[in-house]
């Protein structure tokens, strides 16, 4: 079936360090691919999608590639801050689904 | 712009109660969906319906029942609650079938229950 894998956590980083969040996915179709970020409290929120290959998502200085030939959607920032803290999720959609495959999320951590 | 809007947003219980969540959203989506999320579990859908008057059942469904009498309203309710569903509770919503089926879903801020 389709599934969703995240690197697993908890990540912890140094304020301003580049961030790698890996994910990848097994879809019998062509999905879209989204990430979620929950802060601390909260629900989750839309942070980025790319709905085709070679696709880049993009937001609040986070981007992720859909990479069709390594069935990827790795989350990236230059630059971390402490208040990017927070578990994000990697999911997808199929065209016609009604549904959303989630990941198991990962917990991230930046240090001041 | 209240999206999507939870209550309660705290609840304890006693095993053997029964509650309801309530879930409302005022962005006239097709679709609503209940997960759970646990330590370490990530997100697990409990109960989606995709219009008015339709339920269908998730990946967690034992325990729990829902209706969906209006388009904005998603209700979660738990017969006889037991520790195990000691949990945070999302609610989301997005549009239907009608719309591009790449649209995000919209999430609540999430009840937190207490069964003891």
């Amino acid at each position: 079936g389709d599934s969703v894998t995240q690197m697993e956590g908890p990540v912890t980083l140094s304020e301003e360090a580049f961030l790698t969040i890996n994910c990848t996915y097994t879809a019998t179709g062509y999905p879209s691919l989204f990430w979620y970020v929950q802060y601390p409290g909260e629900g989750l929120q839309l942070l980025l999608k790319a709905t085709k290959a070679d696709d880049k998502g993009s937001n609040k200085g986070f981007e992720a590639t859909y990479r069709k030939e390594t069935t990827s959607f790795h989350l990236e920032k230059g630059s971390v801050q402490v208040s990017d803290s927070a578990v994000y999720f990697c999911a997808l959609s199929l065209q016609g689904a009604q549904k959303l495959v989630f990941g198991q999320g990962t917990r991230l951590t930046i240090n001041p | 712009n209240a999206g999507v809007t939870q209550t309660p947003k705290f609840r304890v219980l006693k095993t053997g109660q029964s509650m309801t969540l309530l879930c409302a959203q005022d962005m006239n989506h097709e679709y609503m969906y209940w997960y759970r999320q646990d330590p370490g579990m990530g997100l697990r859908l409990i109960h989606y319906s995709v219009g008015e008057g339709t339920t269908a059942k998730g990946e967690v469904p034992d325990g729990y029942n829902v209706s969906r009498l209006k388009k904005q309203n998603f209700l979660l309710g738990l017969e006889s609650a037991a520790p195990s569903q000691t949990s945070v509770y999302f609610c989301a919503s997005r549009p239907g079938q009608g719309f591009n089926s790449n649209q995000p879903q919209h999430f609540g801020d999430g009840t937190r229950l207490s069964i003891l």
